[in-house]
């Protein structure tokens, strides 16, 4: 199974903040990674594919970079909205999965 | 617009069986695949599998092969997650999500809480 790490596990932030989230897949997967925000009690929201390509409806401050094995999940100004559970996934391979989250909580 | 509706929590003995639903609209059903992911309290989230509308194949987790069945009717484009001889550790909050094979999910239901407790 191909074994992502995210880090970090929780990071402080304020509004306003330029935040950077990494994922490290242990085999390359090329671009085949997506990005969730995740909020307790609703369903995760999909940000990003491919690494780098936004989902309809995802405000721009977010963006997505890497291939390989090592890839980006950036926060170009922090809002209040954004405080969350972020999870990257690789859907390269079967099984499909993800890393274990990174806590974005307000500092 | 698209939509994935899941039936309503469900309480169940250790050994017992559950299936939750995934109700979609707002798309061509038979044109997308369904995958199942699950979150424990307290963790992250795991993948369960993948079903595809169109023809049924199915690919699931490892851990869970002979315990899980993933169906869909595409008559009422409904979705369904079938988990048997259940224990205390599959007590997780059950999401369904669109995707095609080998692709994220890009719409996800509400989830569906199952607790397992004798």
């Amino acid at each position: 199974d191909i074994q992502m790490t995210q880090s970090p596990s929780t990071q402080s932030a304020s509004v306003g903040d330029r935040v950077t989230i990494t994922c490290r897949a242990s085999q390359s997967i090329s671009s085949s990674l997506a990005w969730y925000q995740h909020k307790p009690g609703k369903a995760p929201k999909a940000l990003m594919y491919k690494a780098s390509s936004l989902e309809s409806g995802v405000p721009s401050r977010f963006s997505g970079s890497g291939s390989g094995t090592e890839f980006t999940l950036t926060i170009s100004s922090l809002q209040p909205d954004d405080f969350a559970t972020y999870y990257c996934q690789q859907y390269n391979s079967y099984p499909i999965t993800f890393g274990q989250g990174t806590r974005l909580e307000i500092k | 617009q698209v939509q994935l509706v899941q039936s309503g929590a469900e309480v169940k003995k250790p050994g017992a069986s559950v299936k939750v639903s995934c109700k979609a609209s707002g798309y061509t059903f038979t044109s997308y695949g369904i995958s199942w992911v699950r979150q424990a309290p307290g963790q992250g989230l795991e993948w369960m599998g993948w079903i595809s509308a169109y023809n049924g194949n199915t690919n699931y987790a490892q851990k869970l092969q002979g315990r899980v069945t993933m169906t869909t009717d595409t008559s009422t484009s409904t979705a369904y997650m079938e988990l048997r001889s259940l224990r205390s550790d599959d007590t997780a909050v059950y999401y369904c999500a669109r995707g095609e094979e080998y692709q994220p999910g890009d719409y996800w239901g509400q989830g569906t809480l199952v607790t397992v407790s004798s």
